[in-house]
């Protein structure tokens, strides 16, 4: 069975320092990668997501992430945090052989002015 | 164009009470998905449509839920017999088709709340 685990609750960042958050994956196949983020009183958004091939992506709001096999992980990314990044953010992972995808527990992100 | 809506936002039904949530995906969008989402938790599976057949139930709790989407578009989810377990907000999302490749676009969610 596919599993997810976003290790960190809560991130902060001053604004304009680089941000990450970690996410790590187990499935028994190939993964599907995803990043969403929920903004307060607004559905789930889609970031990016890794299928294939190069194994940094890039997504909306200049947020990427790096798909790194040997160590399961799929960390978010962004090279200079803006104040409006904050929000909460999930990982989720997905298998070739089903449909279903699993999401984490989420990382609340706060941008610190 | 129109994304995914749920209705109603907000529902509060007393214990043993039945509800039904809805959910009108983006048009064209074969595929559905119904999650839950409890204070503090990432969304948890319950159950996904392809077309009007429900491809995999494997997370709904128990068989006090149950799902339908008889002409493949719109969908309900219902809850019999409520529970104040079953206290959440129910996020309805579709996508192009099948595939577990496809990103997901959500609704604004149902938050249920059961007295």
């Amino acid at each position: 069975a596919q599993s997810v685990a976003q290790p960190e609750d809560q991130v902060n960042v001053a604004e304009g320092n680089p941000l990450t958050v970690k996410c790590t994956y187990s499935v028994s196949g190939n993964p599907y990668l995803f990043w969403y983020v929920q903004y307060p009183n607004r559905g789930l958004q889609f970031l990016l997501k890794y299928i294939t091939g190069d194994n940094l992506v890039k997504g909306s709001y200049g947020f990427e992430a790096e798909f790194n096999k040997s160590q399961t992980s799929f960390h978010l990314k962004k090279p200079s945090a803006l104040v409006s990044d904050s929000a909460l953010y999930f990982c989720a992972v997905g298998q070739g052989t089903g449909d279903k995808i699993i999401f984490g527990k989420g990382t609340r992100l706060h941008i610190l002015p | 164009g129109a994304g995914v809506s749920q209705t109603p936002s907000n529902k509060v039904t007393e214990k043993g009470k039945y509800v039904e949530l809805r959910c009108d995906p983006i048009s064209g969008h074969t595929a559905l998905y119904w999650y839950r989402q409890s204070l503090g938790q990432g969304p948890e599976f319950l159950i996904y449509f392809q077309g009007t057949g429900a491809a995999d139930d494997s997370g709904l709790p128990n068989d006090r839920f149950f799902a339908v989407r008889p002409e493949g578009s719109v969908s309900t989810l219902k809850i019999q017999r409520t529970e104040r377990g079953d206290s959440a907000v129910y996020l309805c999302a579709s996508s192009l088709t099948s595939g577990g490749y496809y990103e997901q676009y959500f609704g604004p969610g149902t938050r249920l709340t059961v007295t």
